[in-house]
Parts: structure tokens; sequence; C-alpha cells
């Protein structure tokens, strides 16, 4: 099974200041036949569903605020939040797609500082 | 608009069964995959299975192997999960969710959840 890491575990950022929680597949998730890495991630809100941010790794779902990005390849990747708003206060996960069973991160607690 | 009910959730004995269910709506099932996604309480996301668009293929998490079965009824809208010889470490809020409109790009449609709780 692909295991996913994520770090922090937690973390306190101010409202305005940039956000970055970072995650790592072992072994990679990039598919190297179109070049695609399989990772997305996911914000859950307390008593709601996952929320689907990115897929591909670094492709915005529709609708998503464009202060949420994704980077990295391969084995290495980053949720980057530009400018850190009250409501995105969640727990954030990252999953792999890359084969079965599709294993998420542990999560990583996003607070206001 | 897409829509996600599960139904089917509540408390067994452990050994117990149940049988969750999952209501399509706003969209035509038949054409995407689907999963089921679980949380115990005050814990992260566990992956359970996925099932394809047409039913041909399905795959379980090691730890509901033998135990849970993923199916579909794609005439009626409605994903299923029977789960059998139930544990109290399957407590959890069970959650079906819709691969996203890509292959392979996430789970962009999930539903509310229903709460399974096993205990004696």
């Amino acid at each position: 099974d692909i295991v996913m890491t994520q770090s922090p575990d937690s973390l306190a950022v101010s409202l305005g200041e940039r956000a970055t929680i970072n995650c790592k597949s072992r072994p990679s998730v990039l598919y190297n036949s179109n070049n695609k890495n399989y990772l997305a991630w996911y914000q859950q809100k307390p008593g709601q569903p996952p929320k689907l941010l990115i897929y591909w790794a670094s492709t915005r779902e529709s609708g998503v605020p464009d202060r949420f990005s994704g980077s990295g390849s391969g084995t290495d990747f980053t949720l980057t939040i530009s400018s850190l708003q009250a409501e995105d206060v969640a727990v954030y996960y990252c999953q792999q797609y890359y084969s079965t069973p599709y294993t998420f991160g542990q999560g990583t607690k996003l607070e206001i500082k | 608009q897409v829509q996600l009910v599960e139904s089917g959730g509540g408390v067994a004995q452990p050994g117990g069964s149940l049988r969750l269910s999952c209501a399509a709506s706003g969209f035509t099932l038949s054409t995407f995959g689907m999963h089921w996604v679980r949380q115990a309480p005050g814990k992260g996301l566990e992956w359970v299975a996925v099932i394809w668009y047409d039913g041909t293929y399905n795959y379980n998490v090691d730890s509901v192997k033998g135990r849970f079965t993923i199916s579909r009824d794609n005439s009626k809208n409605t994903l299923f999960l029977q789960m059998n010889s139930l544990r109290v470490e399957d407590t959890a809020m069970y959650y079906c969710a819709r691969d996203g409109l890509a292959p392979r790009a996430g789970c962009d449609k999930w539903g509310q959840g229903t709460l399974v709780s096993v205990s004696s």
C-alpha cells in the first residue's frame, strides 16, 4: 500500500498570512505515461463531509478560491493557502489515487493564530 | 443538483450486519465510479472501497476484506455497502462519494454520511 504522511499535524497561522501543508507519498504517485500525479487535497470542516480542493496535485476544483494552490511531483507535495481567511479553519487531507487502496494522509488541523 | 444521501446506519452488535445505501440524484450514476470512505469518531479519513461505473470491478481495503461488499444498482441510482461480521473498530461515519469528472481526479461529490456504531 502507498503510505501518505502529512506535516505538520497541526498549524496555527495569522489571518492574511500564508499557510503551507506538506504531504509525502511512499512510493511515488506520478504516472509516467501521462506525467500526472494522482494526488488530491480535501478540506473538512467540523460536522461536514470532505470537500475536494485540488486534484492531479495542482488542478483546482471548480469553485475553489484561487488562494488555494497545490504543487509538487513524485513523492513530495504541498498545499498552500496564500492569504488565510477565517473560513479556512479546517482539517486538510491529502489522498493518493495512484493505486488501490486509495490511502489518505493523517490530516493537518489548521487554526487561526 | 447533484445529491448523495446515505442511509442504513445504526447500532449493531459485534458479529452483526448492516446494509448501507447511498441514493444518488441529479446525475447519471451509471457513468461514475463510486467510493465508500469512513471516519471513526475524532479520527481521520479511511478509504474503504471503490466500484467501477458498471460494477465490473471493485476493491476493498484489507481491514474489511471478506466482511464488506460494495455493490450498485444503476437502474435504481443506488450504491450499497453490505457490512457483515461487524467489529467494534468499524464504528464510524460512513460517507459515499462520487469519482470526479476526470480519471483519478479525486471525489468531487460527497454525502453527509451515515453513522454506524458497533457495540455490545
